[in-house]
């Protein structure tokens, strides 16, 4: 079964701090995607940041980056200089490949950020 | 480019009535996915359908959910006689189409509308 855990249900930063969120996840897929997803109290899905399986390259956009180990399937997302604006429900997802076609997202059960000024 | 959009943003129904979620994919979009945020829970996959076309809805409960995306118009994702239970945010999300063997598959990145929060009293 393909599965994604976040073991980390609350996480608090002190806000131009830097604090990494865990997400592990289970599959005998070779070619997938994993995402973060961010969701203010809003409650709106925004996609943080994205990783293909295949690069070995760690994604960054901006503030956000990642640490992508495959071989130990493990996929945390580092937000460095946080931000009060930070403070969200952050859910990490993947989605399997088959032929170069996507289907579902799985989703972990959410890290709960809160950010201190 | 407007989102995804979806309506209404709240909905409340009373047990035994039926409740319709209208999703509207993004502009060039043509797959559209449906999840279910329960209550202090991650999001959970419904179904996922094409114009005129149902991909896979292993997510969906076997009663009383059913699942739509006409030629024309939104995607709309039907609760018959709802219970308590059927309380929850259900989102909608899009993708753009990627063309492989032939057939229209959804590509990677999936676009999150604002939500359904449905309430069942």
């Amino acid at each position: 079964a393909q599965t994604v855990t976040q073991s980390q249900p609350e996480m608090s930063v002190q806000e131009a701090e830097t604090v990494t969120l865990s997400c592990t996840y289970d599959t005998s897929e070779s070619d997938y995607y994993l995402f973060w997803y961010k969701q203010p109290p809003s409650r709106q899905m925004i996609l943080v940041i994205r990783q293909e399986a295949y690069k070995q390259q760690n994604a960054t956009e901006n503030r956000f980056s990642v640490n992508f180990q495959k071989a130990a399937k493990s996929f945390s997302l580092k937000i460095s200089d946080s931000q009060l604006g930070d403070a969200a429900m952050y859910f990490c997802a993947y989605t399997p490949l088959y032929g170069g076609a996507t289907n579902k997202l799985i989703f972990g059960t959410g890290t709960l950020l809160a950010v201190q000024p | 480019n407007a989102g995804v959009m979806q309506n209404p943003r709240h909905l409340v129904r009373r047990r035994g009535q039926e409740a319709r979620l209208r999703c509207s994919p993004m502009k060039g979009h043509s797959h559209v996915y449906w999840y279910r945020q329960l209550p202090e829970e991650g999001l959970k996959f419904m179904v996922y359908l094409q114009k005129e076309n149902i991909i896979d809805e292993s997510g969906m409960p076997k009663e009383r959910f059913s699942a739509e995306f006409p030629k024309e118009g939104p995607s709309i994702l039907r609760i018959q006689q709802v219970v308590r239970g059927d309380s929850a945010a259900y989102f909608c999300a899009s993708s753009p189409p990627i063309l492989l063997a032939g057939l229209y598959h959804g590509t990677d990145t999936q676009y999150f509308g604002p939500g359904t929060r449905l309430t069942v009293l």
